[in-house]
C-alpha cells in the first residue's frame, strides 16, 4: 500500500516571493514520483518526475523538487513565483515492478500568487 | 496533434440514468485510466486498463464499468447505482511500463 500526504491544502503568497510545497509519501515498495499541475476546469500536466539518478529534478518553468529517500519526501519549490503560477498542484506516486502504472495521488495544494 | 480527447466537456443526466464518458488517445499508449476528482479530495482511481481486453478495479469501482476492446479507446459507464456520480472525471493514459501520464480535459458530470 502507499500514501500520499500534501501537507498544505492553500499556500498564498506574492508575486517573486519564493514557495514551497511539501509532499510526504510511504510505500512499502520503491516508488516513482511525479509532480503535476492542474489549471482550472482544466486535466493535469506533467511538472517534473523523478524515476532514478539525480534526486534534485527540474521543470523548465523554474520549479525543483528534490526526492528525500530517508525523509521519505518530495517538497516542490520555486524561488520566485509569478502570478501564472497560480494553479493547483498535485504530488503522486507510483510503485515500480509489477504494479508500475498505478498511481495514488495527494489532496492537492492550491497555489495563489498574488500581485 | 497527439493527445487525449474526452468528450463531452459538460454532461447532465438525471438521476437512475446510465451515461457513457468517452476517452479517446492518440499517443500509441498501451495503459488507460480513469478518476474521479472531488473538491478537496484529489483524484481517486476508478478503473485501469494495463492493455486491450483487460482492466482492473481501482480504489472506488462501484457503480462504474468500463470497457477497453480498442487500444484507442477506454469508454466510462456511470451506472444508477453510483450514489452520488457528481463529479469531474479525468481519463489518462500512459506507456505500459511507463509511469507518466497524459491526461485529457476532463468531463464534469452532473447527475440532477
Amino acid at each position: 500500500a502507499q500514501s500520499v500526504t500534501q501537507l498544505d491544502s492553500q499556500v498564498p503568497v506574492f508575486e517573486e516571493a519564493p514557495v514551497e510545497l511539501r509532499c510526504n509519501y510511504s510505500s512499502s515498495v520503491s516508488v516513482y514520483l511525479f509532480w503535476y499541475v492542474q489549471y482550472p476546469n482544466q486535466g493535469l500536466q506533467l511538472l517534473l518526475k523523478y524515476l532514478s539518478g539525480s534526486t534534485l529534478v527540474k521543470s523548465i518553468n523554474g520549479f525543483e523538487a528534490e526526492f528525500n529517500k530517508s525523509q521519505t519526501s518530495f517538497h516542490l519549490r520555486k524561488p520566485s513565483v509569478h502570478i501564472s503560477d497560480t494553479a493547483e498542484y498535485f504530488c503522486a506516486v507510483t510503485q515500480t515492478g509489477a504494479n508500475a502504472g498505478k498511481s495514488t495521488f495527494g489532496d492537492g495544494t492550491t497555489l495563489t500568487v498574488k500581485p | 496533434d497527439g493527445g487525449i480527447t474526452q468528450s463531452p466537456k459538460y454532461l447532465f443526466r438525471k438521476e437512475g440514468q446510465n451515461v457513457t464518458l468517452s476517452c479517446e488517445q492518440n499517443l500509441n499508449h498501451d495503459a488507460m485510466y480513469w478518476y474521479r476528482q472531488d473538491p478537496g479530495q484529489g483524484l481517486r482511481l476508478i478503473y485501469y486498463s494495463q492493455i486491450v481486453n483487460d482492466f482492473q478495479k481501482g480504489d472506488i469501482a462501484e457503480g462504474y464499468s468500463v470497457s477497453r476492446e480498442k487500444k484507442e479507446s477506454f469508454p466510462l459507464t456511470v451506472t444508477s447505482a453510483q450514489k452520488n456520480p457528481t463529479a469531474f472525471y479525468l481519463c489518462a493514459s500512459s506507456m505500459r511500463w511507463s509511469n507518466e501520464q497524459f491526461f485529457g480535459p476532463g468531463t464534469r458530470l452532473t447527475v440532477l
